[in-house]
């Protein structure tokens, strides 16, 4: 049980564009969800955090206008990355939390040309 | 199946005591590990990492072993604080991708 999934997995787009990543708690309700950005052998960097039916909370430093959270129900998140660049490029991974425990997505390899 | 596992859902030490906390992963292409600590309503922070070609790395109360050919590897803070208390992820990365276990929950006990 505790399954988080991402949508999609990889992913290659134009410099310019936006992107929609998708997070899904697949057997559990999640209250609050959680962006990371990760960094080749590097630390976990928390973008935001995102509960339900409210907006979500950005770290500071994240530009909440390009990176677009929405939490639409207890087993979804979106993050969109609006007008991407080369610099977007990355691995992005989310969590669910539907307590105490948290549980990670594989992850979305992001790749912007 | 879980390719990084972490056997233990909670453990309570005695502050001032040992604390040490297990992973084991399956694939043997990962070639860096890292641990992560997070408290309640908290995104997880890094905490300490290892390269595959090390078996011990350590950064003050944290010392993080790695054992390649039983694919285990270890967490011990000592002296273990209440501050400590948290829910701590063991991550195993390589080939594109990172691989978290469900984590363990660490009370420290006055």
């Amino acid at each position: 049980g505790a399954v988080v999934s991402q949508h999609p997995s990889w992913v290659i787009c134009k410099s310019g564009t936006s992107v929609k990543i998708e997070c899904r708690s697949l057997d559990f309700q999640a209250t609050t969800m959680f962006w990371y950005r990760q960094f080749p052998k590097q630390s976990l960097m928390l973008m935001a955090t995102s509960n339900e039916g409210s907006k979500a909370t950005y770290e500071q430093g994240v530009e909440k206008d390009k990176f677009l959270i929405n939490h639409a129900s207890l087993t979804l998140s979106t993050l969109t990355v609006t007008s991407a660049h080369p610099e977007d490029s990355s691995f992005y991974i989310c969590s669910a939390s539907p307590g105490w425990e948290q549980y990670f997505g594989p992850g979305t390899r992001l790749t912007v040309t | 199946d879980q390719q990084v596992k972490q056997n233990s859902p909670s453990l309570s030490v005695q502050e001032g005591r040992i604390s040490i906390l297990n992973c084991d992963y399956t694939n043997s292409m990962f070639d860096y590990f890292l641990w992560y600590k997070k408290y309640p309503a908290e995104g997880p922070t890094f905490l300490i990492s290892i390269s595959s070609i090390k078996d011990k790395n350590e950064d003050g109360r944290f010392t993080v072993f790695l054992n390649k050919s039983a694919k285990h590897l270890s967490l011990h803070i000592v002296p273990s604080q209440p501050g400590d208390s948290a829910v701590y992820f063991c991550a195993a990365s390589g080939d594109d991708k990172i691989i978290f276990g469900k984590g363990t929950r660490l009370h420290i006990l006055p």
